[in-house]
């Protein structure tokens, strides 16, 4: 499975949107990306996934850049809820490897009053 | 709704001791996970099996077995447990087919002295 790299940390304000970069450079034609999110002591949470299309559903909208090199994950109304730990994971499509991903550091959000 | 059940959420193990964490699922899923989670370092994989009886090693193996005898059951087992072993242990599944993502359990927090 191709690596991801998101930042360390970010901030953002209540009731703003956050933004949420991962780059997965060496991604290939039939890997998805995924984003978890993890709350403290508690297991990560799927919010969302995507191949090549813009994907939105009800917690987060998902950017995919034409060359699939990188992503942002949305989320258009931030929360002090959504403050969390975020993981971006690819993952192929298929039987033997279904399922087997690297989840790295992620990205802690904080989200400010 | 769906769920990943962890057989302990607090664990306080001794040095030297066997130690089995179990987790369930009732959502049918053939592919079955466990990760350990250190702070820095993320989610890292142990095992994971794709079917009964079946078992492939993660990324850090050593030190750990596991058993899958029923589809919805997938047991990791510490045959003597050491004090580098203090961690945060997470179960996950997912269907073996197709891009779903995983269901993570809540955590099992284990703790060898």
């Amino acid at each position: 499975d191709a690596k991801t790299t998101q930042p360390t940390s970010m901030d953002c304000a209540e009731g703003r949107a956050a933004n949420l970069p991962c780059n997965h450079s060496t991604i290939s034609g039939n890997e998805y990306v995924y984003w978890y999110r993890q709350i403290h002591s508690q297991g990560p949470q799927y919010i969302i996934h995507g191949l090549k299309n813009n994907e939105t559903n009800e917690m987060a909208s998902l950017i995919i850049t034409e060359d699939r090199k990188s992503s942002t994950l949305i989320l258009p109304h931030a929360t002090l809820r959504d403050t969390a730990v975020y993981y971006c994971i690819v993952r192929e499509r298929g039987y033997i490897n279904a399922g087997k991903s690297t989840f790295g550091d992620g990205t802690t959000l904080t989200v400010k009053p | 709704d769906v769920k990943v059940t962890q057989s302990s959420r607090y664990l306080v193990k001794r040095t030297g001791e066997k130690v089995f964490l179990e987790c369930v699922q009732d959502m049918d899923h053939e592919n079955m996970f466990w990760y350990r989670q250190d702070p820095g370092l993320g989610l890292r994989l142990i095992y994971f099996s794709y079917d009964v009886k079946m078992k492939e090693k993660g990324d850090i193996p050593e030190g750990y077995s596991v058993s899958r005898e029923k589809k919805e059951r997938f047991s990791l087992i510490l045959e003597s447990a050491s004090t580098n072993q203090t961690s945060m242990y997470l179960c996950a599944s997912s269907p073996g087919t197709g891009v779903y993502g995983y269901t993570f359990g809540s955590g099992t927090r284990l703790t060898v002295v």
